[in-house]
Protein backbone atom coordinates (compact mmCIF):
# COMPACT_ATOMS: atom_id res chain seq x y z
CA UNK A 1 0.00 0.00 0.00
CA UNK A 2 1.26 3.59 -0.61
CA UNK A 3 1.79 6.10 2.26
CA UNK A 4 3.82 8.01 4.35
CA UNK A 5 6.25 6.30 6.85
CA UNK A 6 7.72 8.50 9.61
CA UNK A 7 10.27 7.40 12.18
CA UNK A 8 11.05 6.93 14.78
CA UNK A 9 7.48 7.04 15.97
CA UNK A 10 8.93 8.58 19.56
CA UNK A 11 12.24 10.17 20.26
CA UNK A 12 14.23 11.33 23.42
CA UNK A 13 16.85 13.95 23.23
CA UNK A 14 19.31 15.61 25.38
CA UNK A 15 19.95 19.45 24.90
CA UNK A 16 22.66 20.58 22.62
CA UNK A 17 21.76 17.09 20.31
CA UNK A 18 20.79 17.76 17.14
CA UNK A 19 18.23 15.27 15.90
CA UNK A 20 16.69 13.40 12.74
CA UNK A 21 13.23 12.75 11.73
CA UNK A 22 12.75 10.41 8.68
CA UNK A 23 10.11 10.32 6.25
CA UNK A 24 9.79 8.67 3.41
CA UNK A 25 6.69 8.27 1.13
CA UNK A 26 5.98 5.87 -1.81
CA UNK A 27 3.10 8.09 -3.33
CA UNK A 28 5.08 9.53 -6.06
CA UNK A 29 3.97 12.95 -5.06
CA UNK A 30 6.33 16.11 -6.24
CA UNK A 31 5.46 17.87 -2.69
CA UNK A 32 6.57 17.31 0.82
CA UNK A 33 5.87 19.34 3.91
CA UNK A 34 7.23 19.17 7.46
CA UNK A 35 4.55 20.68 10.13
CA UNK A 36 5.05 20.84 13.86
CA UNK A 37 1.70 20.57 15.98
CA UNK A 38 1.68 21.74 19.74
CA UNK A 39 -1.45 21.54 22.08
CA UNK A 40 -4.07 24.26 21.47
CA UNK A 41 -1.64 25.67 18.12
CA UNK A 42 -2.57 24.16 14.60
CA UNK A 43 -0.61 22.53 12.56
CA UNK A 44 2.90 24.85 11.71
CA UNK A 45 4.69 24.71 8.81
CA UNK A 46 8.30 24.54 9.19
CA UNK A 47 9.26 23.77 5.43
CA UNK A 48 8.53 22.21 2.30
CA UNK A 49 9.84 21.23 -1.47
CA UNK A 50 7.89 21.26 -4.91
CA UNK A 51 10.96 19.24 -6.36
CA UNK A 52 14.19 17.28 -5.73
CA UNK A 53 16.64 19.50 -4.24
CA UNK A 54 14.67 22.46 -4.03
CA UNK A 55 13.14 23.23 0.04
CA UNK A 56 11.97 26.96 1.55
CA UNK A 57 11.17 27.68 4.56
CA UNK A 58 7.81 27.48 6.33
CA UNK A 59 6.44 29.63 9.09
CA UNK A 60 8.79 28.58 11.68
CA UNK A 61 12.19 27.38 10.16
CA UNK A 62 14.40 28.79 12.71
CA UNK A 63 16.90 26.20 14.70
CA UNK A 64 15.38 23.38 12.25
CA UNK A 65 16.90 22.01 8.56
CA UNK A 66 15.97 19.52 5.53
CA UNK A 67 17.44 17.81 2.41
CA UNK A 68 15.65 16.67 -0.73
CA UNK A 69 18.01 14.63 -2.26
CA UNK A 70 15.61 12.06 -3.53
CA UNK A 71 11.39 12.05 -4.17
CA UNK A 72 10.96 9.68 -1.63
CA UNK A 73 12.60 11.23 1.21
CA UNK A 74 12.38 14.56 3.11
CA UNK A 75 14.51 14.10 6.43
CA UNK A 76 14.22 16.75 9.21
CA UNK A 77 17.05 17.85 11.21
CA UNK A 78 16.01 19.26 14.39
CA UNK A 79 18.99 21.25 15.73
CA UNK A 80 20.55 22.58 19.20
CA UNK A 81 19.76 25.94 17.92
CA UNK A 82 16.00 25.43 18.43
CA UNK A 83 14.92 26.52 21.15
CA UNK A 84 11.87 24.30 22.41
CA UNK A 85 11.94 20.96 20.30
CA UNK A 86 9.97 19.60 22.25
CA UNK A 87 6.23 18.65 19.91
CA UNK A 88 4.69 16.10 17.43
CA UNK A 89 5.98 16.34 14.28
CA UNK A 90 4.52 15.92 10.87
CA UNK A 91 5.31 14.76 7.03
CA UNK A 92 3.20 15.09 4.56
CA UNK A 93 3.35 14.92 1.34
CA UNK A 94 0.44 16.14 -2.11
CA UNK A 95 0.26 15.29 -5.68
CA UNK A 96 0.72 17.60 -7.75
CA UNK A 97 -2.81 17.77 -9.41
CA UNK A 98 -4.82 18.11 -6.00
CA UNK A 99 -4.63 20.26 -3.30
CA UNK A 100 -5.30 17.93 -0.40
CA UNK A 101 -2.20 16.79 2.31
CA UNK A 102 -1.15 13.04 2.85
CA UNK A 103 0.06 12.72 6.30
CA UNK A 104 2.24 10.16 8.29
CA UNK A 105 1.89 8.72 11.60
CA UNK A 106 3.91 11.45 13.24
CA UNK A 107 7.07 11.55 15.25
CA UNK A 108 7.17 13.03 19.06
CA UNK A 109 10.26 14.39 20.31
CA UNK A 110 10.83 14.78 23.73
CA UNK A 111 13.84 16.94 25.00
CA UNK A 112 15.13 15.86 29.03
CA UNK B 1 -3.11 35.63 3.18
CA UNK B 2 -5.58 33.95 4.14
CA UNK B 3 -6.04 32.27 7.73
CA UNK B 4 -8.26 29.85 9.00
CA UNK B 5 -10.62 30.10 12.42
CA UNK B 6 -11.84 27.35 14.32
CA UNK B 7 -14.57 28.60 16.68
CA UNK B 8 -14.57 26.52 20.02
CA UNK B 9 -11.96 24.58 20.97
CA UNK B 10 -13.26 22.38 22.39
CA UNK B 11 -16.89 20.72 21.43
CA UNK B 12 -18.83 18.09 23.65
CA UNK B 13 -21.79 16.40 22.36
CA UNK B 14 -23.70 13.16 23.45
CA UNK B 15 -23.93 10.05 21.84
CA UNK B 16 -26.40 10.36 18.88
CA UNK B 17 -26.75 13.91 19.08
CA UNK B 18 -25.94 16.13 16.09
CA UNK B 19 -22.17 17.60 15.62
CA UNK B 20 -21.50 20.75 14.69
CA UNK B 21 -17.97 21.92 14.32
CA UNK B 22 -17.20 25.77 13.11
CA UNK B 23 -14.81 26.94 10.37
CA UNK B 24 -14.19 30.41 9.03
CA UNK B 25 -12.07 31.45 6.50
CA UNK B 26 -9.99 34.39 5.66
CA UNK B 27 -8.74 34.78 1.27
CA UNK B 28 -8.19 37.10 -1.27
CA UNK B 29 -8.84 34.29 -3.89
CA UNK B 30 -11.65 31.20 -3.85
CA UNK B 31 -9.85 28.47 -1.48
CA UNK B 32 -10.00 25.16 -1.66
CA UNK B 33 -10.83 24.12 1.72
CA UNK B 34 -10.43 20.99 3.83
CA UNK B 35 -11.38 18.94 6.82
CA UNK B 36 -9.02 16.66 8.30
CA UNK B 37 -9.50 14.17 11.60
CA UNK B 38 -6.55 13.10 14.03
CA UNK B 39 -7.07 10.99 16.59
CA UNK B 40 -4.91 10.83 19.36
CA UNK B 41 -1.18 10.16 18.44
CA UNK B 42 -2.07 9.41 14.91
CA UNK B 43 -1.51 11.74 11.61
CA UNK B 44 -4.19 13.40 9.91
CA UNK B 45 -6.67 12.19 7.51
CA UNK B 46 -9.16 13.68 5.15
CA UNK B 47 -12.65 14.06 6.02
CA UNK B 48 -13.85 15.64 2.90
CA UNK B 49 -12.57 18.84 0.58
CA UNK B 50 -14.51 21.66 -1.12
CA UNK B 51 -13.05 22.32 -4.42
CA UNK B 52 -15.81 24.67 -5.94
CA UNK B 53 -17.34 21.67 -7.55
CA UNK B 54 -20.40 22.29 -5.33
CA UNK B 55 -21.15 23.53 -2.13
CA UNK B 56 -22.49 20.94 -0.06
CA UNK B 57 -20.16 18.44 0.39
CA UNK B 58 -19.79 14.71 1.73
CA UNK B 59 -16.95 13.10 3.12
CA UNK B 60 -16.22 9.84 5.24
CA UNK B 61 -18.03 8.39 8.38
CA UNK B 62 -21.12 9.98 7.50
CA UNK B 63 -19.91 13.74 7.90
CA UNK B 64 -20.29 16.50 5.49
CA UNK B 65 -19.64 20.48 5.22
CA UNK B 66 -21.32 23.03 3.27
CA UNK B 67 -19.47 26.01 1.08
CA UNK B 68 -20.87 29.71 2.34
CA UNK B 69 -19.19 32.50 0.54
CA UNK B 70 -21.20 35.21 1.95
CA UNK B 71 -20.24 33.67 5.50
CA UNK B 72 -17.08 32.46 4.29
CA UNK B 73 -17.62 29.79 6.35
CA UNK B 74 -17.48 25.99 5.95
CA UNK B 75 -18.95 24.07 9.06
CA UNK B 76 -18.66 20.74 9.52
CA UNK B 77 -21.62 18.26 10.88
CA UNK B 78 -22.80 14.98 11.44
CA UNK B 79 -26.75 13.92 12.31
CA UNK B 80 -26.06 11.92 14.78
CA UNK B 81 -22.59 11.41 16.83
CA UNK B 82 -21.07 8.14 17.47
CA UNK B 83 -18.15 7.74 20.71
CA UNK B 84 -15.82 6.69 17.80
CA UNK B 85 -16.08 10.20 16.07
CA UNK B 86 -14.41 11.46 19.31
CA UNK B 87 -10.73 13.27 18.32
CA UNK B 88 -9.41 16.50 16.75
CA UNK B 89 -10.92 17.86 13.60
CA UNK B 90 -8.82 20.43 11.76
CA UNK B 91 -9.86 23.07 8.84
CA UNK B 92 -7.67 23.90 6.33
CA UNK B 93 -7.44 26.17 3.29
CA UNK B 94 -5.58 26.74 0.27
CA UNK B 95 -5.06 28.47 -2.78
CA UNK B 96 -3.50 28.60 -5.73
CA UNK B 97 -1.12 31.90 -4.70
CA UNK B 98 0.80 30.32 -1.91
CA UNK B 99 2.85 27.30 -3.71
CA UNK B 100 0.43 24.69 -2.45
CA UNK B 101 0.47 25.29 0.94
CA UNK B 102 -2.16 24.58 3.12
CA UNK B 103 -3.11 26.98 6.06
CA UNK B 104 -4.58 25.20 9.26
CA UNK B 105 -7.12 26.15 11.71
CA UNK B 106 -6.17 26.05 15.63
CA UNK B 107 -8.41 22.82 16.12
CA UNK B 108 -11.42 21.80 17.56
CA UNK B 109 -11.61 18.70 20.05
CA UNK B 110 -14.97 16.81 20.14
CA UNK B 111 -15.98 14.67 23.08
CA UNK B 112 -19.09 12.01 22.53
CA UNK B 113 -20.81 11.54 26.08
CA UNK B 114 -22.65 8.16 26.47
Amino acid sequence: DGGITQSPKYLFRKEGQNVTLSCEQNLNHDAMYWYRQDPGQGLRLIYYSQIVNDFQKGDIAEGYSVSREKKESFPLTVTSAQKNPTAFYLCASRDRGLRELFFGEGSRLTVL
Amino acid sequence: AQSVTQLGSHVSVSEGALVLLRCNYSSSVPPYLFWYVQYPNQGLQLLLKYTSAATLVKGINGFEAEFKKSETSFHLTKPSAHMSDAAEYFCAANTNTNAGKSTFGDGTTLTVKP
